[in-house]
């Protein structure tokens, strides 16, 4: 049974550009969080898709953006990219109340 | 508002030894989960331990057990037995009602040979 996974595991991509980071939950689970992580702290909520709709969000600006597809995997969009948003994004999943976490995805933005 | 804090941001322990991390949360709920997650070098991270605040008992995982006080919001991990595979960022985590979670800044162990 394959666990959360995310592609990709790294990115680079310049200022203004546009990145899409993917996630796979793991097999029986129909919830998806997405986490942004900065180096040295603690992993920061971004929001989070059951059945396909946005249930909750953190605080975060509208360039962040997503999307749950039938299978309940997801995308997490981000637009205009700014330096700041170099991070390790976190995707977790969970059927009840306990997240499970992918690797994560490495952005660095130039 | 919910808040994690873990105020330790780093600690050490002899292979062997016994180490306790501590964590400090705030919230006006009764009924919710705590956890403590650890994240190794290779970033991946790991469910170690989850508490559920209506159960009194403390949960226990091996080696890997919590001091859960309810009335003082404290939920401390203790790791008996360290082994240098358990070198890690450890994150406590606070969740309710299956929303998002908050996570504390970690606390980063190294465990000495």
């Amino acid at each position: 049974d394959a666990g959360v996974t995310q592609s990709p595991t790294h990115l680079i991509k310049t200022r203004g550009q546009q990145v899409t980071l993917r996630c796979s939950p793991k097999s029986g689970h129909d919830t998806v969080s997405w986490y942004q992580q900065a180096l040295g702290q603690g992993p920061q909520f971004i929001f989070q898709y059951y059945e396909e709709e946005e249930r909750q969000r953190g605080n975060f600006p509208d360039r962040f953006s997503g999307h749950q597809f039938p299978n309940y995997s997801s995308e997490l969009n981000v637009n205009a990219l700014l330096l700041g948003d170099s991070a390790l994004y976190l995707c977790a999943s969970s059927g009840g109340e306990t997240q499970y976490f992918g690797p994560g995805t490495r952005l660095l933005v130039l | 508002a919910q808040t994690v804090t873990q105020s330790q941001p780093e600690m050490s322990v002899q292979e062997a030894e016994t180490v306790t991390l501590s964590c400090t949360y705030d919230t006006s709920e009764s009924d919710y989960y705590l956890f403590w997650y650890k994240q190794p070098p290779s970033r991946q991270m790991i469910l170690v331990i989850r508490q559920e605040a209506y159960k009194q008992q403390n949960a226990t995982e091996n080696r890997f057990s919590v001091n859960f006080q309810k009335a003082a919001k404290s939920f401390s991990l203790k790791i008996s037995d360290s082994q240098l595979g358990d070198a890690a960022m450890y994150f406590c985590a606070y969740v309710y009602n299956f929303n998002k979670f908050y996570f504390g800044s970690g606390t980063k162990l190294n465990v000495k040979p």
